[in-house]
């Protein structure tokens, strides 16, 4: 069965200090990757995506991704975190061979980043 | 334009009301979503249009009926909810299947 795996609830980091969320995958296939972010009240918000190339991508307000194939993961980094980083973030999966446009988001991670 | 716009952006109804649910985007995607979201869940995909077309139902009680008028519009209308009903109502669009644009959602709160 496909699934995608958030295995920390709530991830807290000191400002300044790298972060990482994890997000591990079971899709067949080749999988399009993605991480979001959701605000208090809001919609979610993209910010990056691996589709195929390079295993390391960069998006939004410094994030950043590596996709590994092998452990079947898409960690999410930032090099420093902030305070306006505290927020829910989604790791999604679409499996392309599916044939359709469906997504499979994992149960969320809460980043805290303390002063 | 890279905004899906939703209307209302908060909803309280009765169990006996009919309302609708409307969601707007230009960006000339041809796949869009509605999603629910309980608080600090994840989205759960409820209906997928492509290209105007209803392509995936995931088993959505018919007192929610999608409706795609042209490839810019969708809406969801409500009738009969129940309580557990009660949510974050997210739209999202997307071309090709790549990367899903959300917009801010409306609250429905079903007394």
């Amino acid at each position: 069965a496909q699934s995608v795996a958030q295995p920390e609830d709530q991830v807290n980091v000191a400002e300044g200090n790298p972060l990482t969320v994890k997000c591990t995958y079971s899709v067949s296939g080749n999988p399009y990757l993605f991480w979001y972010v959701q605000y208090p009240n809001r919609g979610l918000q993209f910010l990056l995506k691996y589709i195929t190339g390079d295993n390391l991508v960069k998006g939004s307000y410094g994030f950043e991704a590596e996709f590994n194939k092998s452990q079947t993961s898409f960690h999410l980094k930032k090099p420093s975190a902030l305070v306006s980083d505290s927020a829910l973030y989604f790791c999604a999966v679409r499996d392309t061979n599916s044939g359709t446009y469906k997504y499979i988001f994992g149960t969320g991670t809460r980043l805290k980043v303390l002063a | 334009d890279t905004e899906v716009t939703q209307t209302p952006k908060h909803l309280v109804m009765g169990m006996t009301n009919k309302k609708s649910l409307k969601c707007e985007q230009h960006m000339g995607h041809r796949a869009m979503y509605w999603y629910k979201q309980k608080a600090k869940k994840p989205p759960e995909l409820m209906f997928v249009y492509s290209y105007e077309k209803l392509s995936i139902n995931e088993s959505v009680p018919s007192r929610f009926s999608p409706e795609c008028p042209n490839s810019s519009l969708l809406n969801l209308h409500l009738h009969a909810l129940q309580p557990e009903d009660s949510a974050l109502y997210l739209c999202a669009s997307s071309q090709s299947g790549t990367e899903q644009f959300f917009g801010p959602g409306t609250r429905l709160t079903v007394l």
